[in-house]
């Protein structure tokens, strides 16, 4: 059973617009909430993350939307630049309990229409 | 900024035999990990280690599958024996701490182990 869900697999935008990339979770005991992107070539990279006291996290263009009650999370990419093209995986993991654990999303592909 | 070096960066083995998978972390960094990721999955945690030690393991981490970091070299993955479905490309991480909020994990580029 996956635990947590990513959608969509890929996804394509103009320059300029705001993508939104979705994750799901089972898993109500996990309380901290990153988001990897990895641009081809190179090693996974922490991106932004959220812990659940809040429900929004922001970092310049980069915004996670978090909702508790449907235990779901999203990134939105405000203005998407060409060099936002890279795979994002969401995850999850225990953090109260010490662990580093992550527990992935299968990735979504994102790419700026030419 | 920091990096986590894998060696190699590709594997090719026959099943039954040994393999080791090498990473070289972050230098102060004292929490290590290893994922597994097959092809179009997502990445799954195998182990993390600190201080000589096992912290946590998961199903994944298999009877035939050891880790460790002696005197402060790599940080080895072994298998031995492989097996078809150990085919994957490895992840190593490394940390300076665990359990803190934006502690971020640094990833190798992995790598691609391909039994046959």
């Amino acid at each position: 059973q996956q635990q947590v869900r990513q959608s969509p697999q890929s996804l394509t935008v103009w320059e300029g617009e705001t993508a939104i990339l979705n994750c799901s979770y089972e898993d109500s005991t996990f309380d901290y909430f990153p988001w990897y992107h990895q641009f081809p070539g190179e090693s996974p990279a922490l991106l932004i993350a959220i812990r659940p006291v809040s429900n929004k996290k922001e970092d310049g263009r980069f915004t996670i939307f978090f909702n508790k009650r449907e235990k779901k999370f999203s990134l939105h990419i405000a203005d998407s630049q060409p060099g936002d093209s890279a795979t994002y995986f969401c995850a999850a993991s225990h953090l109260g309990t010490g662990s580093n654990r992550l527990t992935f999303g299968k990735g979504t592909k994102f790419s700026l229409i030419p | 900024g920091p990096k986590v070096l894998q060696i190699p960066s590709h594997q090719i083995i026959d099943m039954g035999q040994m393999v080791t998978l090498n990473c070289d972390p972050v230098s102060n960094h004292l929490y290590f990990y290893w994922y597994k990721q097959i092809l179009g999955q997502q990445m799954e945690f195998l182990v993390n280690f600190y201080n000589g030690k096992v912290m946590e393991k998961s199903k994944l981490f298999k009877d035939q599958f050891s880790v460790e970091r002696p005197d402060g070299s790599y940080f080895t993955l072994k298998i031995q024996p492989t097996a078809l479905e150990d085919s994957a490309v490895y992840f190593c991480a490394s940390s300076l701490e665990a359990g803190r909020a934006n502690e971020r994990l640094f990833f190798g580029h992995g790598t691609k182990l391909s039994v046959l």
